[in-house]
């Protein structure tokens, strides 16, 4: 079983719509939680951070369930921009990096 | 953006060669990784290192050495180069900051192509 394990998608939706991602992680003592987009070709950057009460950017909407050990990205009024892949990434408290596979989502007009 | 680079950023390289791609970091994060990434597929973990001299094995790391020396460099070989290498790989850090937790970045990657 992987560290960190996503959706496996793709997610093809129509603009305008709300669209959900998962992640679950398999170290308990993980300690930082973040979301990557990564466009064709190119490399990751970090979409955001994922707080434990969970925290709002805009259209984009993050959340962390200690307990079950999953974070979650929300998209709002999906745009045909949003089309990429979305990475999650959980940290030890070491500072240690690990990546999903990532989710591939196209908004289609 | 973080001062990560990479080179070369592409390359195309014979069978049999040997090839040194170079990941050099000037943020003093602890971490460092190399990925491969192919068309259709998520990021895959070569190697990494925790430290000077320190290195780990990722998930595909056979035809693949590193090397870490300094805190700011972290250098992958392909001792014998085959055309299943040809790939994206990518350079990342991670473990900086002062809680030593920040996010990761990445190097804007490599193309290399084996022939």
């Amino acid at each position: 079983r992987k560290e960190v394990e996503q959706d496996p998608g793709p997610f093809n939706v129509p603009e305008g719509a709300t669209v959900a991602f998962n992640c679950t992680y398999s170290n308990s003592a993980s300690q930082s939680f973040f979301w990557y987009r990564q466009d064709c070709r190119k490399e990751p950057k970090l979409l955001m951070s994922v707080y434990s009460s969970g925290n709002e950017d805009g259209r984009f909407t993050a959340q962390l369930n200690r307990a079950s050990q999953y974070i979650s990205l929300l998209i709002r009024d999906s745009k045909l921009s949003d089309s990429a892949t979305y990475l999650c990434v959980v940290n030890t408290n070491a500072g240690k990096s690990t990546f999903g596979d990532g989710t591939t989502l196209t908004v289609k007009p | 953006d973080a001062g990560i680079t990479q080179s070369p950023r592409h390359k195309v390289t014979e069978t049999g060669t040997p090839v040194t791609l170079r990941c050099h970091q000037t943020e003093n994060h602890r971490y460092m990784y190399w990925y491969r990434q192919d068309p259709g597929h998520g990021l895959r973990l070569i190697h990494y290192s925790y430290g000077v001299k320190d290195t780990d094995k990722g998930e595909v790391s056979d035809g693949y050495s590193v090397s870490r020396s300094k805190t700011e460099d972290f250098l992958l070989t392909l001792e014998s180069a085959t055309s299943s290498q040809t790939s994206v790989y990518f350079c990342a850090i991670s473990g900086g900051g002062p809680t030593m937790n920040t996010e990761a970045f990445f190097g804007q990657g490599t193309r290399l192509t084996v022939v």
